[in-house]
């Protein structure tokens, strides 16, 4: 069974840093792209950035580059999502999700809020 | 690109039939369509990809259609458990983009 577990997810200020993890499980991980995408309160979804199975690819929301990097583990089957300067429009539920054609399984998400 | 979708809301009974629209503001391949749901408190599932293709274990009254710009939805014989918020997506570019949805209530 496909399994996606987010962690890492808190309460940051304004220009704080936080790194999300998502532990995968039931799959050949470094098979799959993985990406990251987030739902603010009540609001839709935004999708964040996304990255090859390998790791050598990486694509980013106009809205968050430069500021949020997403890298993997393929030897730990954990994708990662680092926040740096955070806003408070970058406080969501982040939810990883793995891609085949679309996103087919996602995780349950780690809420992340950023306020002072 | 710009997903539109309609209507916001769609108010229906079950047993009836629900048609939810997606247009993009540019056109697009069939292979990069998808839909998800999403109940309260839940992640999306994905429903259809490339345009018309079900997702494992998804219901046969699930069905998906269009091409170029305009994107079809549909549910026959509405049963109270798809009552939930619906999403189209589009990929390009090695971006995906999501439209703001379409709540489908009782």
């Amino acid at each position: 069974e496909v399994q996606l577990l987010e962690s890492g997810g808190g309460l940051e200020q304004p220009g704080g840093s936080l790194r999300l993890s998502c532990a995968a499980s039931g799959f050949t991980f470094n098979t799959y792209a993985m990406t990251w995408v987030r739902q603010a309160p009540g609001k839709g979804l935004e999708w964040v950035s996304s990255i090859s199975a390998s790791g050598d690819g990486t694509y980013y929301a106009d809205s968050v580059k430069g500021r949020l990097t997403i890298s993997r583990d393929n030897s730990k089957n954990t994708l990662f999502l680092h926040m740096n300067s955070l806003r408070a429009d970058d406080t969501a539920i982040y939810f990883c999700a793995r891609i085949v054609w679309a996103f087919d399984h996602w995780g349950q998400g780690t809420p992340v809020t950023v306020s002072s | 690109i710009v997903l539109t979708q309609s209507p916001g809301t769609l108010s229906l009974s079950p047993g009836e039939t629900a048609t939810l629209s997606c247009r993009a503001s540019q056109s697009l391949s069939r292979s990069s369509s998808a839909w998800y749901q999403q109940k309260p408190g839940q992640p999306p599932r994905l429903l259809i990809h490339d345009a018309s293709s079900r997702a494992t274990g998804v219901p046969g009254r699930f069905s998906g259609s269009g091409s170029g710009t305009d994107f079809t939805l549909s549910i026959s014989s509405l049963e109270p458990e798809d009552f939930a918020v619906y999403y189209c997506q589009q990929y390009t570019g090695s971006r995906y983009i999501f439209g703001q949805g379409t709540k489908l209530e009782i």
